[in-house]
């Protein structure tokens, strides 16, 4: 089984262009989590989308969104980028985001905010 | 708020002495706990989870819930457990909260 994929692996941008990172699940997987990385905050939940459904969100303001498709595949989204933004962005599936279920993450985006 | 605490940002033992990693949780009701790893250029991956009480790569962790820990342990460290451990609480279905992570290194 392939595992999760993230594209593209390094991103550079300028402050406020926006970028859009892809994620593909293992195949079955129809739940699909972003998650920001950053030394200074850590791992930090973004958002979750289920049958191509924002089920959950974090506390990120309204330039970061996000969507699924019907295959599972999901694209976020980021506008007006800040420097603040340069982060690992990882997306993680399982097969329905149950209590329990065990993630399975991404090699993840690095972005940098020039 | 949902908070999961990781005191110690860098752990160093040597070769086959114990290891324990500590993680305090601050919940509302009984949370699903995990610890996730990272090994060098690898990505983040499941090492155990308190919900199906297994034991992986010889490691174990205990819910204790008067101390609001889930301590991660291991009797004889290997070198190829150095890598950055990451405890995490879980708030609903895919959601996790993440301590700050603890780097552990195993000396020769």
């Amino acid at each position: 089984k392939a595992g999760v994929t993230q594209t593209p692996r390094y991103l550079i941008k300028t402050r406020g262009q926006q970028v859009t990172l892809s994620c593909s699940p293992i195949s079955g997987h129809r739940s699909v989590s972003w998650y920001q990385q950053t030394p200074g905050q850590g791992l930090q939940f973004l958002f979750e989308y289920f049958s191509e459904t924002q089920r959950n969100k974090g506390n990120f303001p309204g330039r970061f969104s996000g969507r699924q498709f019907s295959n599972s595949r999901s694209e976020m989204n980021v506008s007006t980028l800040e420097l603040g933004d340069s982060a690992l962005y990882l997306c993680a599936t399982t097969p329905t985001g149950g209590p329990g279920e065990k993630l399975f993450f991404g090699s993840g985006t690095q972005l940098s905010v020039l | 708020a949902q908070r999961v605490t990781q005191p110690e940002k860098l752990l160093s033992v040597f070769k086959g002495a114990p290891v324990e990693l500590k993680c305090n949780y601050s919940y509302s009701g009984s949370p699903e706990l995990f610890w996730y790893v990272q090994y060098s250029r690898q990505r983040l991956q499941l090492l155990l989870r308190h919900i199906s009480r297994e034991s992986i790569k010889g490691f174990t962790a205990d819910l204790n819930k008067g101390e609001t820990s889930f301590h991660l342990k291991k009797p004889f460290a290997q070198e190829e457990d150095s890598a950055m451990y990451y405890c995490a609480g879980e708030t609903s279905g895919s959601r996790l909260t993440f301590g700050e992570g603890t780097q552990l290194t195993v000396n020769p």
